[in-house]
């Protein structure tokens, strides 16, 4: 079965210094990964995804992420916080049935002024 | 706008009663996904939907559940004697043939709250 693992449940850095949230995924195939966010009172948005094309992928707001088969994992990288990212970050893999995408738990991000 | 619209916003009920919440996919969709997510936690996947036919129930949607697409458009779902565990936020999301991606756009979510 496919699941995702957000290895941090919050991160906290400053405006101007660089984000990374970390995912590990688990897949018996290729899988197609995606990062979502959420602000607060508002619906999720998509950043980025990957579909076994580039193996970095830019998304949205700066964003981005990196497929690394080897590490089973996709984290995600910003060069430069803004106050505006302060969310709730979400990795997620597509189930193989691609009915359906599973959630990791969230990683909630704060940026400190 | 043209994207997910869910109604009603918020719904506060009192234990045992019914509910219903409604979910307007962006037009060209032909899938429909329904998920909760409970606080500090990712969404779940409750059901899904091509086109009228629901294809797809996870084990969490219990028999107190119903879901419905009649005209492969709109989407309602009904929770019937409601509990205080069903307190969440109940999210649509909708896609369409896009490349191999399917990739799901979210509607704001119903927050219900269970008294």
């Amino acid at each position: 079965a496919q699941s995702v693992t957000q290895l941090d449940s919050h991160v906290s850095v400053s405006e101007g210094t660089p984000v990374l949230l970390r995912c590990n995924y688990s897949s018996s195939y290729s899988p197609s990964l995606f990062w979502y966010v959420q602000h607060p009172n508002k619906g999720l948005q998509l950043l980025l995804k990957y579909t076994s094309a580039a193996t970095l992928v830019k998304g949205i707001n700066g964003f981005e992420a990196e497929f690394k088969k080897s590490e089973t994992s996709f984290h995600l990288t910003k060069p430069s916080a803004h106050m505006s990212d302060a969310a709730e970050y979400f990795c997620v893999v597509r189930d193989s049935s691609a009915s359906k995408i599973i959630f990791g738990s969230g990683t909630r991000l704060s940026i400190r002024p | 706008d043209t994207g997910v619209s869910q109604d009603p916003r918020h719904k506060i009920t009192k234990r045992g009663q019914n509910v219903t919440f409604r979910c307007d996919p962006i037009s060209e969709h032909n899938r429909l996904y329904w998920y909760r997510q409970t606080l500090g936690q990712g969404p779940e996947f409750l059901t899904y939907f091509q086109n009228e036919a629901q294809l797809e129930k996870s084990r969490l949607l219990s028999d107190r559940f119903s879901a419905e697409r009649p005209k492969g458009s709109f989407s309602t779902l009904e929770i019937q004697r409601t509990e205080q565990g069903d307190s969440a936020m109940y999210l649509c999301a909708s896609s369409g043939r896009q490349g191999v991606s399917y990739e799901q756009y979210f509607g704001p979510g119903t927050r219900l709250t269970v008294t």
